[in-house]
């Protein structure tokens, strides 16, 4: 079946350093990207989305690309605040169109020092 | 502008007594689900709808249940609370179309003794 894969936690970095949290993944054909953020005491909210190969998502100054050839979907962002301080999950929609629900990774526990 | 709304936010219960988890929403979504989420381990599946009178088994459906007899409502069941169902609860919507992200609610946070 279906699985995604992410770096393990946390991670702990400072204001303004260069983040990427990596996450790879197992589906059959062509699955939806997604990276969701969990503030503390809260549900979670879609981060950003890439449908198919070479799309970019981008939200709130995040970036990620979604790499067929690597089955990659790492999230970057080129300046961290502490605001950014939260789980971020790495999920995906499988091709078959979704009604399913979605696969997730384990959560990455993301820490900024100011 | 409510979205998904969920209660109770926390819950206690002891060994063998159930409970119902209320899910409301209002976007008129046909898509409503059930995840657990518990430490280090990500969103487990537990059961999904389609549409009113329609629901399905996810990925961990033992030892709960739901119904769905409107678009707004998506109730998940505990009959017999085991310390292994000790966990958050999330429920999530979604409209129609392959690509549409899930909207989740706040969650409940349940713990069974």
């Amino acid at each position: 079946g279906d699985s995604v894969t992410q770096m393990e936690g946390p991670v702990t970095l400072s204001e303004e350093a260069f983040l990427t949290i990596n996450c790879t993944y197992t589906a059959t054909g062509y699955p939806s990207l997604f990276w969701y953020v969990q503030y503390p005491g809260e549900g979670l909210q879609l981060l950003l989305k890439a449908t198919k190969a070479d799309d970019k998502g981008s939200n709130k100054g995040f970036e990620a690309t979604y790499r067929k050839e690597t089955t990659s979907f790492h999230l970057e962002k080129g300046s961290v605040q502490v605001s950014d301080s939260a789980v971020y999950f790495c999920a995906l929609v499988g091709s078959g169109g979704g009604a399913d629900g979605l696969t997730f990774g384990k959560g990455t526990h993301l820490i900024i020092q100011p | 502008n409510a979205g998904v709304t969920q209660t109770p936010k926390f819950r206690i219960l002891k060994i063998g007594q159930s409970m119902t988890l209320q899910c409301a929403q209002d976007m008129n979504h046909n898509y409503m689900y059930w995840y657990r989420q518990d430490p280090g381990m990500g969103l487990k599946l537990i059961y999904y709808s389609v549409g009113a009178g329609i629901t399905d088994k996810g990925e961990v459906p033992n030892g709960y249940n739901v119904s769905r007899s409107t678009t707004e409502y998506f109730p998940l069941r505990l009959e017999l609370a085991a310390p292994s169902q000790t966990s958050v609860y999330f429920c999530a919507t979604k409209g129609q179309g392959a690509n549409q992200p899930q909207h989740f609610g706040d969650g409940t946070r349940l713990s069974i003794l």
